[in-house]
């Protein structure tokens, strides 16, 4: 049963600390999402890449946030130095070509900046 | 006024009710109208998928799409306690491996 793996599932850390959040996409699968959901705003696009190329970030605070995609099986986001107001639940998704909205979610890192 | 708008309720309604779920969009060039359903603490997951007008039908899910009026619906019949979940609609104009825009989702509650 192919899914999207990310880790670490819950992060509590302390305002100006470096936050590493990974995500396995589904092989095969050549688009990678990362969105952030929050109550106010909802599911926010913050970056994707296809064939691990950046497409778009135009939705990440650049000074802070960095998104990568060191190989196929492996997509990053960064943040540093991380402040109160990144505290939110951040999704990765994976997507086949061909498809257009078909995108299958990870579970989740939920992230606790104090 | 963003892109995507949607009732973000809480909908609460018996076991057996019919529900209805709504969004409207302002985008003209959107073809491709998926629903994504939410579970508490999980990922949203794919529930239905319609390119441009029309209709589909999915067991108890109907999705419908009115492009003229720019607003998609999403019908629940024999709504079940397991459909309790966060549903939010979802956009698209470009190809595939392109970005969706979501609604913020409506949070539906269906007591037995």
């Amino acid at each position: 049963d192919a899914r999207v793996t990310q880790t670490p599932r819950d992060k509590v850390t302390e305002m100006g600390q470096e936050v590493t959040m990974r995500c396995q996409p589904i092989l095969g699968h050549n688009t990678v999402f990362w969105y952030r959901q929050t109550m106010m705003q909802g599911l926010e696009l913050l970056a994707y890449f296809r064939n691990r190329a950046p497409l778009d970030d135009s939705g990440m605070p650049k000074d802070r946030f960095s998104a990568e995609m060191p190989d196929a099986t492996l997509a990053t986001l960064k943040i540093q130095p991380s402040e109160p107001r990144d505290s939110a639940v951040y999704f990765c998704a994976s997507g086949p070509s061909g498809r257009v909205g078909e995108q299958f979610f990870g579970p989740g890192t939920r992230l606790t900046v104090l | 006024q963003k892109e995507v708008e949607q009732d973000p309720g809480p909908l609460s309604v018996p076991e057996g009710a019919i529900v209805s779920l709504n969004c409207t969009y302002s985008n003209s060039a959107f073809q491709y109208f998926m629903w994504y359903r939410q579970y508490s603490r999980k990922g949203p997951e794919l529930l239905m998928y319609t390119y441009s007008s029309g209709n589909k039908e999915d067991g108890r899910f109907t999705a419908q799409v009115d492009k003229s009026s720019k607003y998609i619906s999403l019908f629940i019949r024999d709504s079940q306690p397991s459909d309790s979940a966060t549903y939010l609609c979802a956009m698209s104009a470009g190809q595939a491996g392109t970005a969706l825009i979501f609604g913020k989702g409506t949070t539906l509650s269906v007591s037995s």
